[in-house]
C-alpha cells in the first residue's frame, strides 16, 4: 500500500521568513497530494493540493511543488506569520503522512 | 466549518467496553472516512464507504467496526477497548470514492479508555 514520508517533523523559524516540508510517497500510481492544517483542538483543514498532471501550484503567501519521477513534493510557506503556526500534514490520497510542527517566532 | 459532524466530542470509557462514534457527511457527500490520530501515530487512515458500501480498508483493527446507512450517516464501532484506543477519531467525507477526492474533516471525537 501507499506509505507517505514528511519532514522534518518540526520546524521553527522566525516571522517572515520561509517554511518548507517535504514529503516523499511510494505508490507511482498516486494522483492526488492535498496540504491540510491543523490547529490545536480542531479537524484538519485543506489549505492547497495539486494533481499529477501539474508540477506547481500557488494561492498568496502558500506553494506546492510536485516531482513526479521522484515520487516527492513539497509545501512552501513564504512570509511566515504567527497565525501560520500549527501541524501540517501532506498526503498522497487518502494517506497522511506523519505530520510536522511549525512554529513562527515573532 | 466544515459541514461534517461528529459525535460525541468527548467520551471516556473503561478498558472492555464497547462505544459507537457517529458521523454525518456534508452535504451531498457520498463517501465517509474515518482516521485515528494519536500522538505518535499521526493520522492513521482506517476505513472508508462509499454510497453504504465499503471501498478501501486500512489499519483498522478487528475490534472495530463501521458502516455507512442509507441516509449516508456513518457510525465506528470500538469493542472491546484498550488504553491504548485512547485517541482522536476523526470521520471526514468527500462528494465521491475516488482517490482523487478532496475529503473534508470533522472537528474529530475525544476517546479515553481508562
Amino acid at each position: 500500500g501507499e506509505n507517505v514520508e514528511q519532514h522534518p517533523s518540526t520546524l521553527s523559524v522566525q516571522e517572515g521568513d520561509s517554511a518548507v516540508i517535504k514529503c516523499t510517497y511510494s505508490d507511482s500510481a498516486s494522483n492526488y497530494f492535498p496540504w491540510y492544517k491543523q490547529e490545536l483542538g480542531k479537524g484538519p483543514q485543506l489549505i492547497i493540493d495539486i494533481r499529477s498532471n501539474v508540477g506547481e501550484k500557488k494561492d498568496q503567501r502558500i506553494a506546492v511543488t510536485l516531482n513526479k519521477t521522484a515520487k516527492h513534493f513539497s509545501l512552501h510557506i513564504t512570509e511566515t506569520q504567527p497565525e501560520d503556526s500549527a501541524v501540517y500534514f501532506c498526503a498522497a490520497s487518502t494517506i497522511f503522512g506523519q505530520g510536522t510542527e511549525l512554529s513562527v517566532k515573532p | 466549518d466544515s459541514g461534517v459532524t461528529q459525535t460525541p466530542k468527548h467520551l471516556i470509557t473503561a478498558t472492555g467496553q464497547r462505544v459507537t462514534l457517529r458521523c454525518s457527511p456534508r452535504s451531498g457527500d457520498l463517501s465517509v472516512y474515518w482516521y485515528q490520530q494519536s500522538l505518535d501515530q499521526g493520522l492513521q487512515f482506517l476505513i472508508q464507504y462509499y454510497n453504504g458500501e465499503e471501498r478501501a480498508k486500512g489499519n483498522i483493527l478487528e475490534r472495530f467496526s463501521a458502516q455507512q446507512f442509507p441516509d449516508l450517516h456513518s457510525e465506528l464501532n470500538l469493542s472491546s477497548l484498550e488504553l491504548g484506543d485512547s485517541a482522536l477519531y476523526f470521520c471526514a467525507s468527500s462528494v465521491a470514492g475516488g482517490s482523487g477526492n478532496t475529503i473534508y474533516f470533522g472537528e474529530g471525537s475525544w476517546l479515553t479508555v481508562v
